[in-house]
């Protein structure tokens, strides 16, 4: 059974800080994704990481994957509140076709 | 506008009744899926369609059922035999060409009376 593991559950940092949120799995997987939920809604994709070493920026957001040791990072630059949210991250089951195993999230609270 | 969209956004369920949610997709995605999403927690598969007439279980795929008559519809009914059905229902679809990204639905909150 794929399990994800997410770390911290819950972030609240100030304004201007960096900070990185841990994503670990259980499984062998081709790919893992990253999704921004605001409260309430529906969830935005961030990043999508389809190979070890793949990094990906979007802004403050940076997103990497080490399939060897089965972990992928999301980094936050200079946090700005606009980012508070809920960010999951997903892993498929290899030759599942996008079946997707997500993580708990991890809450983030910038503070002004 | 493309997009996938949900109804309703809010359903209320008294005990021993079957209800439906509807998912309807106009961006010609192959692949659809049904996710739960409990309050603090991630999202768990219900079912999933790759084809038309075609579905399979997910994770948590008992006391739901699904169809999928048409390519851009793929309805869930929460049935009486599913105990806690109060949670944020997610639908999601994915081109054929493109098994990398799943697009998500704005969601219905389902209440129990």
């Amino acid at each position: 059974e794929l399990k994800v593991e997410q770390n911290p559950l819950f972030l609240s940092m100030q304004e201007g800080k960096n900070y990185t949120i841990y994503c670990n799995y259980s499984t062998t997987s081709d790919r893992l994704y990253w999704y921004r939920q605001d409260p309430g809604k529906s969830l935005e994709s961030l990043f999508v990481l389809l190979s070890n070493g793949a990094v990906k920026q979007e802004g403050r957001l940076m997103a990497s994957l080490d399939t060897k040791a089965r972990l992928s990072t999301l980094h936050i630059t200079a946090a700005v509140h606009d980012l508070s949210a809920t960010y999951f991250c997903a892993v498929d089951m290899p030759g599942t076709a996008s079946k997707l195993t997500f993580g708990t999230g991890t809450r983030l609270q910038v503070t002004l | 506008d493309g997009g996938i969209t949900q109804s309703p956004k809010y359903l209320f369920r008294k005990e021993g009744q079957n209800v439906t949610l509807s998912c309807e997709q106009n961006l010609n995605h192959d692949a659809m899926y049904w996710y739960r999403q409990d309050p603090g927690q991630g999202l768990r598969l219900i079912y999933y369609s790759q084809i038309v007439n075609d579905f399979q279980k997910g994770d948590i795929a008992e006391g739901y059922s699904v169809s999928r008559e048409k390519k851009e519809s793929f309805p869930l009914t929460v049935t009486s035999a599913q105990k806690n059905p109060t949670a944020f229902y997610l639908c999601a679809s994915t081109p054929s060409s493109d098994w990398e990204t799943q697009y998500f639905g704005p969601g219905t909150r389902l209440l129990v009376l």
